[in-house]
């Protein structure tokens, strides 16, 4: 079975440009998840997916950041303009269902730094 | 709202010695914990889960968790460690409702020979 897809693995941007993130999950997975992990802190949730639907993105700054899973399967996330205070690693996970118990499986990540 | 605290950010060991990394968790409702790794230039990955039954579960590689809800713990422990064990742990707490999950810091593991 293949796992979670991110591409790219690495992205160096200038401040105030902007960036996006693809993510492929799990064949069958409905939930799909972004987290946002800055060095030296476990990985925060930016916004949740089921199907297509957004279950939560009380985390996310929509001023800047925007995510999107129209059919449902793969998802991008975009950050415009970027800050530098954006550096970390964006994180790609998804489940089965939505439910509290359920396993997440997480992709590689994306490594951005933002000059 | 929940929170989870790792209160080591770096435990170091010698090879073949026993290791407890440490959580604790906060939550007004019924939870689920879990235990992550990300080896090096890798993602996470499940080590183990607590959902209900027995406080004390176990992974492949020779992890182990007990679940204290009296002390609102789930500390993890090796018996003994080796060199691939080498890696950041993280444990997670979510509830019964949605399956958002809230992340501690992490505890970096060094093993050395």
């Amino acid at each position: 079975e293949a796992g979670v897809a991110q591409s790219p693995r690495y992205k160096i941007i200038e401040k105030r440009q902007s960036v996006a993130f693809w993510c492929n999950p799990i064949s069958g997975h409905a939930t799909l998840y972004w987290y946002q992990q800055i060095l030296g802190q476990g990985p925060k949730l930016l916004i949740q997916f089921q199907n297509n639907g957004v279950v939560d993105d009380s985390q996310l700054p929509k001023d800047r950041f925007s995510a999107e899973r129209l059919k449902g399967v793969d998802s991008t996330l975009k950050i415009q303009p970027a800050k530098l205070e954006d550096s970390a690693v964006y994180l790609c996970a998804s489940s089965q269902g939505l439910a509290g118990q359920e396993t997440q499986y997480f992709g590689p990540g994306t490594r951005l730094l933002v000059l | 709202a929940q929170s989870v605290t790792q209160l080591d950010s770096q435990v170091p060991v010698f090879e073949e010695a026993p290791v407890e990394l440490r959580c604790n968790y906060s939550s007004s409702v019924s939870v689920y914990l879990f235990w992550y790794v990300q080896y090096p230039n890798q993602g996470l990955q499940l080590l183990l889960k607590y959902l209900s039954g027995s406080t004390l579960v176990e992974s492949i590689n020779g992890f182990e968790a007990e679940f204290n809800k009296s002390q609102t713990s789930f500390h993890l422990r090796k018996p003994s460690v080796h060199i691939s064990d080498t890696a950041e742990y993280f444990c997670a707490v979510s509830n019964s409702g949605y399956s958002t999950l809230t992340f501690g810091k992490g505890t970096m593991l060094l093993v050395s020979p």
